[in-house]
């Protein structure tokens, strides 16, 4: 089946600790994403990558780190520097070209990470 | 700045009551307005509005976008317990390629 997955489900830092999130999709998609989610809040862009082995920085991008080595895989670092992590993260992929395509992006299932 | 505002935040209905749930904006360079639903997990995909005044539908649901007033409604008749989630609203027109989001609005639905 295609799709996104996003793992792991659950994920705990400790203070001072880098942690990483995966991010894998299937879909043949060009550009992906990563959205940190708060409670109340809308979904806000850390950082996209429209192409592989390039990546920019969205709204809230420090203290985060990512990679785009493959087509299918963005990883993203939560690191010691980001002093509030804990959220729900969503990644999420959209086929590059115009119209409805593009701009539809398909989210992953999402990582929780707390904070120990 | 760029925005999107939902409203209201929050609703609660009883099964079959029809409920509309708004999505404003205030954008530079619009393209296209997205609906999703989140329920637990992972936003789902519901209409993509490009047009002004054509109307989308899907079963229940249906949305529709005026472009000169700059917002879209999202509609839900004869609601149904399963139709509780959070809507969110997202706009799609950076030169980021992302979306913008609103903050959602969490509709529950009472048998």
């Amino acid at each position: 089946d295609g799709g996104i997955t996003q793992s792991p489900k659950y994920l705990f830092r400790k203070e001072g600790q880098n942690v990483t999130l995966s991010c894998e999709q299937n879909l043949n998609h060009d550009a992906m994403y990563w959205y940190r989610q708060d409670p109340g809040q809308g979904l806000r862009l850390i950082y996209y990558s429209q192409i592989v082995n390039d990546f920019q920085k969205g709204d809230i991008a420090e203290g985060y780190s990512v990679s785009r080595e493959k087509k299918e895989s963005f990883p993203l670092t939560v690191t010691s520097a980001q002093k509030n992590p804990t959220a729900f993260y969503l990644c999420a992929s959209s086929m590059d070209g115009r119209g409805e395509v593009r701009e539809t992006q398909y989210f992953g299932p999402g990582t929780r990470l707390l904070v120990l | 700045e760029d925005k999107v505002v939902q409203s209201p935040l929050s609703l609660v209905v009883h099964e079959g009551d029809t409920v509309t749930l708004n999505c404003s904006y205030e954008v530079t360079n619009f393209r296209s307005l997205l609906w999703y639903k989140q329920e637990k997990k992972a936003p789902t995909f519901l209409f993509m509005l490009t047009s002004s005044g054509i109307e989308k539908k899907s079963g229940r649901l249906s949305s529709i976008l005026d472009k000169k007033e700059l917002f879209s409604i999202l509609n839900i008749t004869a609601t149904q317990t399963g139709d509780s989630a959070v809507y969110l609203c997202a706009y799609a027109g950076g030169s980021q390629g992302n979306l913008i989001f609103g903050k959602g609005t969490k509709l529950s639905v009472k048998p």
